[in-house]
């Protein structure tokens, strides 16, 4: 089992949908975890970062956070084209601070 | 969050030679992290560059491929040493901020022919 796993995707949604964006991970000692997003050509750049189960709010991203299941989602409301884009889902592991990243989730939000 | 820079932000290189890349950084940072990503894939750790002592490799990198130095709290470089095709990637520094949260350069994008 993959320490850190998503859905590939392309995830297509229009826009003005909600884009719903998975994760699940291996290390039930996990304290925190993070999105980031990374357009196409560019460096990954942090948009949520979550550290309690329940949900986390910023603007139109929403984090999840089950610890008992060992799943985080990132919700993105009011979906735009600007959001195209792939996500990754990151984890600490090892006990430090050393980042495990999932394969990321492409999303396309349509006109 | 730390501004961060890369040099060069893109190369061109012929197979067997060696490529440095610099990555600096605005404000003093405890750990900072260098990541390899290969075409369509996701980020891959290579090492934890420590300011003082030798860096820490992850299984599969090692120091006479990837040499490491981290003179100060700013500043480290990678070396991707005696290249392949298969080291055609994008190489990322990242840094430490606050206890846990990482954030990226622009990275590096390597061609070796």
């Amino acid at each position: 089992q993959k320490e850190v796993e998503q859905n590939s995707g392309p995830l297509s949604v229009p826009e003005g949908a909600i884009a719903s964006l998975n994760c699940t991970y291996s290390d039930r000692g996990s304290q925190s975890f993070f999105w980031y997003r990374q357009y196409s050509g560019k460096s990954p750049e942090l948009i949520m970062s979550i550290y309690s189960n329940g949900d986390k709010e910023d603007g139109r991203f929403t984090a999840q956070l089950n610890k008992a299941s060992q799943y985080v989602s990132l919700l993105i409301r009011d979906s735009q084209p600007s959001d195209s884009a792939t996500y990754l889902c990151a984890v600490p592991t090892g006990g430090g601070n050393k980042l495990t990243f999932g394969t990321g989730t492409q999303l396309k939000v349509e006109l | 969050s730390a501004v961060i820079s890369q040099k060069p932000s893109r190369d061109i290189c012929q197979r067997g030679t060696s490529l440095t890349i610099q990555c600096q950084v605005d404000s003093q940072v405890t750990m900072m992290f260098w990541y390899r990503q290969q075409p369509g894939q996701s980020l891959t750790l290579i090492a934890t560059a420590n300011q003082g002592s030798e860096a820490t490799y992850e299984s599969g990198f090692v120091i006479d491929k990837f040499p490491i130095s981290r003179p100060n709290l700013t500043f480290s470089t990678l070396t991707v040493s005696n290249m392949s095709p298969e080291d055609s990637s994008i190489y990322l520094c990242s840094v430490l901020a606050g206890t846990d949260t990482q954030y990226f350069g622009p990275g590096t994008r390597l061609t070796v022919l």
